[in-house]
C-alpha cells in the first residue's frame, strides 16, 4: 500500500533552517510529484510547492520563493523540504502528499521555531 | 489572504444538510477541478471530494461536491457529530500553484 512516512519533529531557533524529509513506499516514486502542505495552528492549510521526484523540477509558492528548496532521491525513494530563515510564523505541522488532490499523505512534521 | 474565498464558519444540528461554498476565479476554479478536504489539527487532511464531484473509496456518499463557473460547493448530507472539522477546498490555478481555501469550521449543535 502507499505510503508516506515523514521526519520527527524538530525545534529550531529563529534564523536556522529545518530538512523535513518524506520517504515513499507502495508506489513508483518517480511517477508523482510530491506536494509541500503546512498547516499553522489556528490558520489554514497553506500549499508550499512541488516536486517533481524524476526530473527534479520544483514549483514554490511566491511567498516561499528564496527561502524554500525541495529535492528528492530516487535512490531511497525519499523528497526533502528545507526551510530555511526560520521564525516563529513557521512553526506549523509540514507534510508531504503525493499531488494535490490525494488520499495520500504523510503523517505530518512539527516543526517549533522557539528561541 | 487566500485566492479561494470559503466562509469561515458553518453549523448544523444532526440529520440537516449544510453547503460549504468556495468562490475563486477564471485562473483557479475556472481553471481547474476542485478537491475538497476535511481536516482535523494534528492529523493528515482527508480526501473527500476530487474532480469536482468524485468520492474516493471509503468517503460515505453523504459527502458530495459541485462546480459552476468559478465556485464549487461541498454538501453534507445527514449530518453527525463526527463531520465536526475544518473543510477546505484546493486547485491548481493556471500558474501551476496549488491554492487553498481559507477553510471552514464546521460545527455539528
Amino acid at each position: 500500500q502507499v505510503q508516506l512516512v515523514q521526519s520527527g519533529a524538530e525545534v529550531k531557533k529563529p534564523g536556522a533552517s529545518v530538512k523535513v524529509s518524506c520517504k515513499a513506499s507502495g508506489y513508483t516514486f518517480t511517477g508523482y510529484d510530491i506536494n509541500w502542505v503546512r498547516h499553522v495552528t489556528g490558520r489554514g492549510l497553506e500549499w508550499m510547492g512541488w516536486m517533481n521526484p524524476n526530473s527534479g523540477n520544483t514549483g514554490y509558492a511566491r511567498k516561499f520563493q528564496g527561502r524554500v528548496i525541495m529535492t528528492g532521491d530516487t535512490s531511497i525513494r525519499t523528497a526533502y523540504m528545507e526551510l530555511s530563515n526560520l521564525n516563529s510564523d513557521d512553526t506549523a505541522v509540514y507534510y508531504c502528499a503525493r499531488g494535490l488532490g490525494t488520499t495520500y499523505w504523510g503523517q505530518g512534521t512539527l516543526v517549533t521555531v522557539s528561541s | 489572504q487566500s485566492a479561494l474565498t470559503q466562509p469561515p464558519s458553518a453549523s448544523g444540528t444532526p440529520g440537516q444538510r449544510v453547503i460549504i461554498s468556495c468562490s475563486g476565479s477564471r485562473s483557479n476554479i475556472g481553471h481547474d477541478s476542485v478537491n475538497w478536504y476535511q481536516h482535523l489539527p494534528g492529523t493528515a487532511p482527508r480526501l473527500l471530494i476530487y474532480n469536482n464531484n468524485q468520492r474516493p473509496s471509503g468517503v460515505p456518499d453523504r459527502f458530495s461536491g459541485s462546480k459552476s463557473g468559478t465556485s464549487a460547493s461541498l454538501a453534507i448530507r445527514g449530518l453527525q457529530s463526527e463531520d465536526e472539522a475544518d473543510y477546505y477546498c484546493a486547485v491548481w490555478d493556471d500558474s501551476l500553484n496549488g491554492v487553498f481555501g481559507g477553510g471552514t469550521k464546521l460545527t455539528v449543535l
